[in-house]
């Protein structure tokens, strides 16, 4: 259990377009899911906080006009690139919050990502 | 200074050896740890989770976490070729929290 998935896996558009990657946590609800940037050799940086029914949190420096946000349902959230460049260029990686888990008593948050997809600007 | 630190390696050890993975940190709020393995073009996978400090073992893997110095490894006993992947360590201080990654020690497992 706790499969995510992500469409595309990879994608090249040209300079000015918008690009849209869906997220899809298969086999549980995720009323919270997260979308992370990778760039080669650096950590995951956390671009937004997606929760089901409301608005998305984002990250200090990330532009919310630039990547729009929905999470409709409780297994989908969308991340669209609008007017996309090529400083845009990286791997964007989306996880899913399965829930509440309990170690020691206390509650753990559990975050299970999808594969992942390397988006190019042309 | 990040938050957390991780060497990036590369770290190239031969099939069968005890591999010894490490983060430091400088956020005495973070209780919660995690190791991942990412496989090149693949999202990261969760492999251990710790709270507070203190041993985990999972298989060939154990987890040690040590609060007081703010250090945390991940060991991984008998190594073999399909280990070869990316570790990331995470963390938190729990509840909805930010989790902040290190940026990952590349491990090549050599038959």
């Amino acid at each position: 259990g706790a499969v995510v998935s992500q469409h595309p896996s990879w994608v090249i558009c040209k300079s000015g377009t918008s690009v849209k990657i869906e997220c899809r946590s298969l086999d549980f609800q995720a009323t919270t899911m997260f979308w992370y940037r990778q760039f080669p050799k650096q950590s995951l940086m956390l671009m937004a906080t997606s929760n089901e029914g409301s608005k998305a949190t984002y990250e200090q420096g990330v532009e919310k006009d630039k990547f729009l946000i929905n999470h409709a349902s409780l297994t989908l959230s969308t991340l669209t690139v609008t007017s996309a460049h090529p400083e845009d260029s990286s791997f964007y990686i989306c996880s899913a919050r399965r829930g509440w888990g309990s170690y020691s008593g206390r509650a753990t948050d559990t975050q299970y990502f999808g594969p992942g997809t390397r988006l190019t600007v042309l | 200074q990040k938050e957390v630190e991780q060497d990036p390696g590369p770290l190239s050890v031969p099939e069968g050896a005890i591999v010894s993975l490490n983060c430091t940190y400088s956020n005495s709020a973070f209780q919660y740890f995690m190791w991942y393995r990412q496989y090149s073009r693949k999202g990261p996978e969760l492999l251990m989770y710790t709270y507070s400090s203190g041993n985990k073992e999972d298989g060939r893997f154990t987890a040690q976490v040590d609060k007081s110095s703010k250090y945390i490894s991940l060991f991984i006993r008998d190594s073999q070729p399909s280990d070869s992947a990316t570790y990331l360590c995470a963390m938190n201080s729990g509840g909805y929290q930010k989790v902040t990654f290190g940026t990952g020690t590349k491990l090549q497992v050599i038959p």
